[in-house]
């Protein structure tokens, strides 16, 4: 049974670029919710979705979006990026909306020069 | 604004000493709370879970949590570490609003255990 998976691994992009990072969640959970987490910090919860649906949302720009397919995998999508952009992205998958239990996935680390 | 505090940024200890790690909340409403391991080289992990009941929960690998609502404390323990307990530690906590919540996560806890 493969747990929650991210791609890519590390990811190099320049100031005002636009990035696209994915996620593949545990089989049998349907929601995915997505933080990042600078360097020396905890991660920082960015927004959850279920049901193709943003269904909570954290303290980041609207330059943060998402998306979640029907399979239930999800796309965090940056745009305009900056140079605080630059930390692991966590994506972490769960069997219900309330995420009582979540599953981490690796991450990708974004660097942003 | 709700937020979550670890004390010890960094704590080192030697194979069979006691170990707590302090969390602290500021949130005066309903709320969840979790400790997440990460382990060299790995992905975090649950450790354990508070939701309601017991405010002494155990978890995995002989860690144990004690809620204390009166002081918005959930601090991590284990009787006697192990050199495999070299990690980072993160308390977290879900604030529950009408309809809304989020996740709140501390700055993270590094353990080193000496063999």
């Amino acid at each position: 049974d493969a747990g929650v998976t991210q791609s890519p691994t590390h990811l190099i992009k320049t100031r005002g670029q636009q990035v696209t990072l994915r996620c593949s969640p545990k089989s049998g959970h349907d929601t995915v919710s997505w933080y990042q987490q600078a360097l020396g910090q905890g991660p920082q919860f960015i927004f959850q979705y279920y049901e193709e649906e943003e269904r909570q949302r954290g303290n980041f720009p609207d330059r943060f979006s998402g998306h979640q397919f029907p399979n239930y995998s999800s796309e965090l999508n940056v745009n305009a990026l900056l140079l605080g952009d630059s930390a692991l992205y966590l994506c972490a998958s769960s069997t219900d909306i309330g995420a009582y239990e979540q599953y981490f996935g690796p991450g990708t680390r974004l660097t942003v020069t | 604004a709700q937020s979550v505090s670890q004390h010890n940024h960094h704590v080192i200890l030697s194979e069979a000493a006691s170990l707590e790690l302090g969390c602290n909340y500021s949130y005066g409403g309903t709320v969840n709370l979790f400790w997440y391991v990460q382990y060299p080289g790995q992905h975090l992990q649950l450790l354990l879970k508070y939701f309601s009941g017991d405010p002494l929960v155990k978890g995995i690998k002989g860690f144990e949590a004690e809620f204390i609502k009166s002081k918005f404390s959930f601090n991590l323990r284990k009787p006697s570490v192990q050199w495999s307990d070299t990690a980072e530690y993160f308390c977290a906590v879900k604030a529950r609003g009408s309809g809304t919540y989020k996740y709140i996560f501390g700055t993270g806890t590094r353990l080193k255990v000496l063999a």
